[in-house]
């Protein structure tokens, strides 16, 4: 089955720099890569996703990449804010069947004003 | 729009009791349904999951079990709870593309 990987585990900057969020996956079939924030008691949210016919996707401050051949995918923040700490998590899946997701670990990112 | 609801919102149960949680999805017809848990400061587990009515696949296995009496109903059981229940379980649902939208959860401590 799919593995995702999803580093680092923690991750700390000053409001204003940016973040980076690196996940791989194992599974050259997955085609489908969403991003997922979640902030402390609350659900999951999905923040963007991308699929596998596109290298990059942007939203305002928040961009995702991918790099099919060395199947890695990234997700950058910019400007952060404090309002943009949060577990962020990342998953694949592959559009077949139940279309399972497959999650990375999670990233806790701190954003100190 | 749709809408995806789960309750209780919080539960505190003794050890070796059952359980049952429930989530309805609003506004859509047919969807994926899936259950995952989530330990305290941990990533997402996923249960269980369902393409249509009566039809479950588990993916861990565990004393829990999932039903689907309707095609926008889905249930998590427990015949006897285990203090290794305690957590964060959370519905999502799919459309039938590859993305799924959580419910807001189901807050267990098992005592």
């Amino acid at each position: 089955g799919e593995n995702v990987e999803q580093h680092p585990s923690t991750l700390s900057v000053q409001e204003g720099d940016s973040a980076v969020i690196k996940c791989t996956y194992s599974d050259s079939a997955s085609n489908y890569f969403p991003w997922y924030k979640q902030e402390l008691g609350k659900r999951p949210q999905l923040i963007i996703d991308i699929r596998s016919n596109v290298g990059e996707k942007k939203d305002q401050r928040i961009a995702v990449t991918l790099n099919k051949t060395a199947k890695h995918f990234s997700l950058h923040i910019t400007e952060t804010q404090p309002e943009d700490s949060a577990v962020y998590f990342c998953a694949a899946s592959k559009s077949a069947g139940a279309n399972n997701l497959f999650f990375g670990t999670g990233t806790r990112l701190t954003v100190i004003p | 729009s749709q809408t995806i609801h789960q309750w209780p919102a919080t539960l505190v149960q003794p050890v070796g009791s059952p359980l049952s949680l429930e989530c309805t999805v609003e506004g859509t017809s047919n969807p994926n349904l899936y259950w995952y848990r989530q330990a305290a400061g941990r990533g997402l587990q996923l249960l269980f999951y369902s393409v249509g009515i009566g039809q479950i696949s588990s993916e861990v296995p565990q004393n829990l079990s999932a039903s689907r009496p309707q095609d926008r109903q889905f249930i998590l059981s427990s015949k006897k709870l285990l203090l290794s229940d305690s957590g964060f379980y959370l519905c999502a649902w799919g459309g039938g593309q590859e993305t799924q939208y959580f419910g807001p959860g189901t807050r267990l401590l098992v005592l």
